[in-house]
């Protein structure tokens, strides 16, 4: 049972380049969601999709984009990656409201450095 | 704006302690209230969830508490082992039709010493 799978796990860019980061969850979840982690800021969410081809703007956007063309998958862009985007990047997912516990999963973590 | 602060930021106990971590949000409209815990370079594992109409959540040693009025939350742990040393975060879930995402507070660092 693999839960929230991220990749990669660890990766370096320079500045102004651009990659994906791809969500895989196994558990059927509707609802995922993508976060940074920094210190003294706590998690921030910066996008998140209700379902299948949906996607919505959380409180730190700017910078990415997101797409959810399969239920189980959820890509976050950097077109052109910044310093500021050096974080710890997590994926989430859960039930939809009533379905069952509505306990939500976290993947590992992608760690990006941007030079 | 719903927020939540967890105080303190960080705190060490010998191991055996019995200890409380609290956590508050500003808005008591919520649908439920979630625990995590995170380890150094790994993420967040959620340990107990209080639904909005529950007072508490049990696991093991671990005592989630919800006052919704009061907009508190307390999770207790007993006995505390050095096992436990981890950081603590807390999320709640404001209530509407199910689509507002978690909100987290900064978290509690633990540290439990042999």
């Amino acid at each position: 049972n693999a839960g929230v799978t991220q990749t990669p796990k660890f990766r370096v860019l320079k500045t102004g380049q651009s990659m994906t980061l791809l969500c895989a969850q196994d558990m059927n979840h509707e609802y995922m969601y993508w976060y940074r982690q920094d210190p003294g800021m706590g998690l921030r969410l910066i996008h998140y999709s209700v379902g299948e081809g949906t996607t919505a703007k959380g409180e730190v956007p700017d910078g990415y984009n997101v797409s959810r063309l399969k239920k189980q998958n959820f890509l976050l862009g950097l077109e052109s990656a910044a310093p500021s985007q050096t974080s710890v990047y997590f994926c989430a997912s859960r039930h939809q409201q009533g379905y069952g516990k509505n306990i939500q999963y976290f993947g590992a973590g992608t760690r990006l450095s941007v030079l | 704006k719903q927020e939540v602060t967890q105080i303190p930021a960080a705190l060490s106990v010998p191991e055996g302690e019995n200890l409380v971590l609290n956590c508050s949000f500003t808005d008591s409209a919520i649908y439920n209230l979630q625990w995590f815990r995170q380890d150094p370079g790994k993420g967040l594992t959620s340990l107990l969830l209080i639904q909005s109409s529950q007072r508490e959540q049990t696991s093991g040693r671990l005592n989630a508490s919800l006052d919704k009025s009061s907009g508190r939350s307390t999770l207790y742990i007993a006995a505390s082992q050095p096992g436990d040393s981890a950081t603590y975060l807390c999320a709640v879930r404001p209530e509407n039709s199910g689509n507002t995402p978690l909100v987290f507070g900064k978290g509690t660092r633990l540290s439990v010493i042999a």
